[in-house]
């Protein structure tokens, strides 16, 4: 069945300060992972992504870690800002499965 | 330059009737997809299209009829509306599937 979820439904986090969003996934052929931002009234927007031969990606303030072993993934933002408030996403592609698998979602509030 | 376009942005209609939603990719893309997204945010793949042909349908009602009349293309017609059809619906392309996908602006749907 669907197998990637959340820990956290919800975060909120002073602006400046570092955000951490969990994922936890149980395919083990999963080979391809992506963190999604939504916007309120937009559509997903794609943040970064990593191959499972790889076990961190960093981008412009923001890093994916993926450790396999517990099948857990996670998207660090660095230095918030009240743009980042928005419902992030994490989705896995099944290899041979041709199709994005997509997490519950994880609400961001930035406070001021 | 809108990579992924949806049109209409927002669509209130009868129960019972029929209506369409047009969704177009000028990214050169070959995989499509339409998703549709509930009021708890969960994304839920329907339809997968690459170079026109289906590939993925997940057990959504034969009242939901995709089209590609080529591969820049994929409208969603909609038999029959029913209540429970009222969400938004998403748009995305791949440049083939199990890649990054990107997503159109959304359709927001309300069946009365």
């Amino acid at each position: 069945g669907e197998s990637v979820g959340l820990h956290l439904p919800t975060l909120s986090v002073q602006e400046g300060d570092n955000s951490i969003i969990n994922c936890a996934y149980s395919n083990s052929a999963s080979d391809y992972f992506i963190w999604y931002k939504q916007e309120s009234g937009k559509g997903p927007q794609f943040i970064i992504d990593i191959r499972s031969n790889m076990d961190k990606r960093q981008g412009q303030r923001v890093t994916v870690l993926l450790n396999k072993t517990v099948k857990h993934l996670s998207l660090q933002i660095a230095a918030t800002q009240p743009g980042d408030s928005a419902v992030y996403f994490c989705a896995e592609n099944i290899q041979g499965a041709q199709k994005l698998v997509f997490g519950q979602g994880t609400r961001l509030t930035i406070n001021p | 330059d809108t990579a992924v376009s949806q049109t209409p942005k927002y669509l209130v209609t009868q129960m019972g009737n029929d209506k369409s939603i047009k969704c177009e990719q000028n990214l050169g893309h070959d995989t499509m997809y339409w998703y549709k997204q509930d009021s708890k945010k969960f994304l839920k793949i329907m339809f997968s299209y690459n170079n026109k042909e289906l590939i993925i349908n997940e057990t959504v009602p034969n009242r939901f009829s995709p089209k590609s009349p080529d591969k820049a293309h994929l409208n969603l017609h909609i038999n029959s509306l029913e209540l429970g059809d009222s969400a938004v619906y998403f748009c995305a392309s791949s440049r083939t599937s199990g890649e990054t996908q990107y997503f159109g602006p959304g359709t927001r749907l309300l069946v009365l």
